[in-house]
């Protein structure tokens, strides 16, 4: 079974410019979740999907950041405009809804 | 903050001797997960204990929840090189909503 794929694994880019990252979720995996990871701190949720609707995103940074899983399978995460604060690990898991998470590799992303 | 919090943050041991460390968290839970994270890498799924259990194992791991406490301790026992990582404790709210603690460093010296 293939695990949960995420692109890019590594980002660098000045402030004030755009990004995104895309994930695919394990094949049938209902629920999708985007993580941000600062450096030395556990995962914070960004968002939450179930199938292709947003079931959580109360901790999205919605001024910058946005999220959609348009066919309810890969998902994509942007932030625009980017901010130092930002430089982080952001983690993609997906999960059947039997409370286990799949956790993707992680997109490093650097903010110059 | 629903975020849980571990204890100690970081952790060192020899090989062999057993690695303990312990979770909090403030609101009632439907569940408690623990994750390893190896350096650079994703978090993998160590095991989960529902709110009315209070003890599991798996392997050389085991998990306590106290929920009157809202704590609950993972132990590895014989620890091995290869269990140098972070260690995650994420609690289940309600809804497949997980929130992650701040993480234990364990180093496992050979």
């Amino acid at each position: 079974e293939a695990g949960v794929a995420q692109s890019p694994r590594y980002k660098i880019i000045e402030k004030r410019q755009s990004v995104a990252f895309w994930c695919n979720p394990i094949s049938g995996h209902a629920t999708l979740y985007w993580y941000q990871q600062i450096l030395g701190q556990g995962p914070k949720l960004l968002i939450q999907f179930q199938n292709n609707g947003v079931v959580d995103d109360s901790q999205l940074p919605k001024d910058r950041f946005s999220a959609e899983r348009l066919k309810g399978v890969d998902s994509t995460l942007k932030i625009q405009p980017a901010k130092l604060e930002d430089s982080a690990v952001y983690l993609c898991a997906s999960s059947t809804g039997s409370n286990t998470q799949y956790f993707g590799p992680g997109t490093r992303l650097t903010v110059l | 903050s629903q975020q849980g919090e571990e204890d100690p943050q970081a952790l060192s041991i020899q090989e062999g001797e057993n690695a303990t460390m312990n979770c909090s968290y403030k609101t009632s839970i439907n569940n408690l997960q623990w994750y390893r994270q190896n350096s650079g890498r994703g978090l993998v799924h160590l095991i989960l204990i529902r709110s009315n259990e209070r003890e599991k194992h798996s392997g050389r791991l085991r998990v306590t929840l106290d929920t009157s406490k809202k704590s609950s301790s993972l132990l590895i026992t014989a620890s091995r090189a290869a269990d140098t990582a972070s260690y995650f404790c994420a609690t289940d709210l309600s809804g497949n909503q997980f929130y992650f603690g701040t993480g234990t460093s364990l180093t496992v010296i050979p």
